[in-house]
């Protein structure tokens, strides 16, 4: 079935430093892969997105890249501050097209100051 | 901005019990979806809803069913809660398929 794969499950990093999270996915037919946020005690919030005519997508100091051919895609977390520290979700939309999404299981960020 | 608000953050149930929770959004979004979320293994969708009375199993549908009567309000039914129905449930709207999911801010369950 449709799967998503997300490493490293944790990962500390020292402030000012560069945090990068890569995921893999199964479904070849997907087409759409958004980020999510998750701060403790709130629901995960959507960070940053890209779709599969894209390569890569920056926003301040985040970014996202996309490999359809190898079916990787990675987020890049650039002069990392204590408040990035959260978990962080990778997913990806399944063949269905129903609007369904694939999450990837988590990665714990802690970012020391 | 988008807002889905989930009626508790906090419940507490006795096993046996039927549990609602209740899941409002203020977009019209067409989509909206009910996750439980536990250590170790993600978002896992339990149900989900593309219309207004229409409804689609996720991949963990068992001990729940959902409610749809009107396009802003989807509510997860336990039927009879068990104690491994312990987690934390976070529901999603999305105007259509290919656009984001967006949160509310989720319902921590316990079952005794």
């Amino acid at each position: 079935g449709e799967n998503v794969e997300q490493h490293p499950s944790t990962l500390s990093v020292q402030e000012g430093d560069s945090a990068v999270i890569k995921c893999t996915y199964s479904d070849s037919a997907s087409n759409y892969f958004p980020w999510y946020k998750q701060e403790l005690g709130k629901g995960p919030q959507l960070i940053i997105d890209i779709r599969s005519n894209v390569g890569e997508k920056k926003d301040q100091r985040i970014a996202v890249t996309l490999n359809k051919t190898a079916k990787h895609f990675s987020l890049h977390i650039t002069e990392t501050q204590p408040e990035d520290s959260a978990v962080y979700f990778c997913a990806a939309d399944g063949s269905s097209n129903t609007g369904k999404l694939i999450f990837g299981q988590g990665t714990t960020l802690q970012v020391k100051p | 901005d988008v807002k889905v608000t989930q009626s508790s953050r906090y419940l507490v149930k006795r096993t046996g019990e039927k549990v609602f929770l209740e899941c409002v959004q203020d977009m019209d979004h067409e989509n909206m979806f009910w996750y439980r979320q536990d250590p170790g293994l993600g978002l896992r969708l339990i149900y989900f809803s593309y219309d207004v009375k229409m409804k689609e199993k996720g991949d963990i549908p068992e001990g729940y069913s959902v409610s749809r009567e009107k396009k802003e309000r989807f509510s997860l039914i336990l039927e009879s809660a068990s104690t491994n129905q312990t987690s934390m449930y976070l529901c999603a709207s999305q105007i259509r398929e290919n656009q984001p999911q967006h949160f509310g801010d989720g319902t921590r369950l316990s079952i005794l």
